[in-house]
């Protein structure tokens, strides 16, 4: 089946430094992913859509300069948490799809922030 | 807008069966799923039904969704332990290529042995 990885599972930062988190689909070229941000027992909010080669879309509230994407290939896309706070942590979840195929998602990624 | 609810926890015992119910609000929607997610985990698709069905069964899981009342139910058939886990519910648009999913709150399922 479709496997989406996702690194680091967890980090520890200082307040002020950049994070990024990869997300890669292991099996499959995927033509879309997804960056979610969960926050304790809550729900998944999306926060931004990317297609690879192009720039990413934003959802409402989700500031671009604060979480940089990076979708360089169909495998790989960067999520880049700039001068991080702690109120930026989070566990953080991307997914990877082939079109209008199911999501698949990542095992996530913990960022706790100092 | 778009919102998606759900119960928030559930408790059943083991070998009993569990329904785990889901409303949701975009009348649009092709594809609804259902996602497990286990504590410090990703989410794992558990199952998914079509907009123009109304039931779906997968061995220990039926999904029944009420398309008019826009109610959508996941029914575990003898629930085991190891089923314990947020469930969450997804609605996916109609928008194209990048169809978002919308999910719902999640639901608490706790399977007593």
């Amino acid at each position: 089946g479709a496997v989406v990885s996702q690194h680091p599972s967890r980090v520890i930062c200082k307040s002020g430094t950049s994070v990024k988190i990869e997300c890669r689909s292991l099996d499959f070229q995927a033509t879309t992913m997804f960056w979610y941000r969960q926050f304790p027992k809550q729900s998944l909010m999306l926060m931004a859509t990317s297609n690879e080669g192009s720039k990413a879309t934003y959802e409402q509230g989700v500031e671009k300069d604060k979480f940089l994407i990076n979708h360089a290939s169909l495998t790989l896309s960067t999520l880049t948490v700039t001068s991080a706070h702690p109120e930026d942590s989070s566990f953080y979840i991307c997914s990877a799809r082939v079109l209008q195929e199911t999501q698949y998602f990542g095992p996530g990624t913990r960022l706790l922030v100092l | 807008g778009e919102d998606v609810e759900q119960s928030l926890f559930l408790s059943v015992r083991e070998g009993d069966s569990s329904v785990i119910n889901c409303t949701y609000t975009d009348s649009s929607s092709t594809y609804l799923y259902w996602y497990k997610q286990e504590p410090g985990a990703g989410l794992q698709l558990l199952t998914y039904i079509f907009s123009n069905m109304d039931m779906k069964q997968d061995q220990r899981l039926t999904v029944l969704l009420n398309k008019k009342d826009k109610h959508l139910s996941l029914r575990i058939a003898d629930t085991q332990t190891g089923d314990s886990a947020i469930y969450f519910c997804a609605e996916e648009g109609n928008g194209g290529a990048t169809n978002k999913l919308i999910f719902g709150t999640g639901t608490l399922l706790a399977v007593q042995p």
